[in-house]
């Protein structure tokens, strides 16, 4: 496996379901970040992880919640979702620091809530 | 707080044909991205652009940057239906964050 692994690729869930989404990345990045793109909204920021430690939540709802066990590893847990809430969610991995040459996108999450 | 515009949002252009997306942004920056999204697909890297000046050529697109007028061009030359997609412009703000412009979605006409 090479660069940003994303799963599931598709994900269907009611209201009241709980399920989490997986990104593991095989760069050597320090960095992971979760993106929301929607079609109200191309491309919102939800949460940064520097070194596995959250260092920016753009005032992202409760029912999304981040975990990031490791450098490698990012997860998003869902919970209680409203239908608005569907969109595609990536994931996204850099290199923090000097040598940062951009973002490294996974293939993202399609989410439906229904 | 950084803030980066994109011009035009929606473009329409036959093939063969040579045109500039605009990306402009209000605050201090030597990092420059450009990326590539297909429909229902993920972002791709196209260009990095670190320094005033710079400038990239990759095929039929050439991204160039210029940190003075906080401005980059995407240059797109003879267009093909192959370079249909939306091309997001993104540059690099305060603790590694990168901000994203709104997208311009290419459409090129056969």
């Amino acid at each position: 496996e090479t660069g940003v692994t994303q799963t599931p690729r598709h994900l269907v869930m009611g209201m009241t379901n709980k399920k989490s989404l997986k990104c593991e990345q095989h760069l050597g990045h320090n960095a992971m970040y979760w993106y929301k793109q929607s079609a109200k909204k191309p491309l919102e920021l939800m949460f940064v992880y520097n070194f596995k430690e959250q260092t920016e939540n753009n005032s992202v709802p409760s029912r999304f919640s981040p975990e990031c066990p490791n450098s490698s590893h990012l997860f998003l847990h869902l919970h209680t979702l409203q239908p608005e809430d569907s969109a595609l969610y990536l994931c996204a991995s850099s290199q923090a620091g000097v040598f940062n040459y951009g973002y490294t996108f996974g293939s993202g999450t399609r989410l439906t809530v229904v | 707080e950084l803030k980066v515009e994109q011009n035009p949002l929606f473009l329409s252009m036959q093939e063969g044909k040579n045109y500039t997306i605009y990306c402009n942004y209000s605050t201090t920056s030597d990092r420059l991205y450009w990326y590539r999204q297909d429909p229902g697909k993920s972002l791709e890297s196209l260009f990095v652009l670190l320094s005033n000046g710079a400038v990239k050529q990759e095929g039929r697109l050439m991204a160039s940057l210029d940190t003075k007028a906080r401005l980059s061009t995407l240059h797109i030359t003879a267009a093909v239906h192959d370079l249909s997609a939306t091309y997001f412009c993104a540059v690099g703000d305060r603790d590694d964050k990168i901000i994203f412009g709104k997208g311009t979605r290419l459409h090129i006409l056969p």
